[in-house]
């Protein structure tokens, strides 16, 4: 039972470059989510999807787009990277309703460096 | 924009002493739930607290929330090295996701 998997674990980009980071959950669950992590700045929500079907802006959405391909797998795109975006991304997913308070599971993170 | 603000940012303590974070929070809130996040790792879920109850215990673990005070704590009693880590409180406010404060990085010394 792998839970949370993210892909790449690290990646390097140069400016203007594009990439897709990748993420699976096998836990059959609803919602997942797309956070960055910034030192000092906590947790931010980029973008989330409640259920199969819908996605929807966080609190940075801007230069990102995502995909739920499926109900297993949440894809997040960078067009045109640039360095603002060196971050450590982290997916989650969580079984029930926004409402609810389903616990978050969270992957161990991909590290991206824009240069 | 942050919701939680974790006091303090930083906490050093002794292996088998007590160890209290606090969160605070500006708006109303559906539940309250504290994470742990260990060093190139992803965060963990520890405990999640509703509005309408003040206190949970899980293990070593005892949280509180003052839904007046808008403010909520973490203890972790006779801590461990394996207990250095951040911590992070996350609110729950109506049908939207939770929101994450800034942490409190835990140092446990043995």
């Amino acid at each position: 039972n792998a839970g949370v998997t993210q892909t790449p674990k690290f990646q390097v980009l140069k400016t203007g470059q594009s990439m897709t980071l990748q993420c699976a959950q096998d836990m059959n669950h609803n919602s997942m989510y797309w956070y960055r992590q910034d030192p000092g700045m906590g947790l931010r929500l980029i973008y989330y999807s409640a259920s199969e079907g819908t996605t929807d802006k966080g609190e940075v959405p801007n230069g990102y787009n995502v995909s739920r391909l499926n109900k297993r797998e949440f894809s997040l795109r960078l067009e045109s990277a640039a360095p603002s975006q060196t971050s450590v991304y982290f997916c989650a997913s969580s079984e029930g309703s926004l409402r609810g308070g389903s616990p978050l599971h969270f992957g161990n993170g991909t590290r991206l460096t824009v240069t | 924009s942050q919701q939680g603000e974790e006091d303090p940012q930083a906490l050093s303590i002794q292996e088998g002493e007590n160890a209290t974070m606090n969160c605070s929070y500006k708006t109303s809130i559906n539940n309250l739930q504290w994470y742990r996040q260990n060093s190139g790792r992803g965060l963990v879920h520890l405990i999640l607290i509703r509005s309408n109850e003040r206190e949970k215990h899980s293990g070593r673990l005892r949280v509180t929330l003052d839904t007046s005070k808008k403010s909520s704590s973490l203890l972790i009693t006779a801590s461990r090295a394996a207990d250095t880590a951040s911590y992070f409180c996350a609110t729950g406010s109506g049908n939207t996701p939770l929101v994450f404060g800034k942490g409190t990085r835990l140092s446990v010394i043995a």
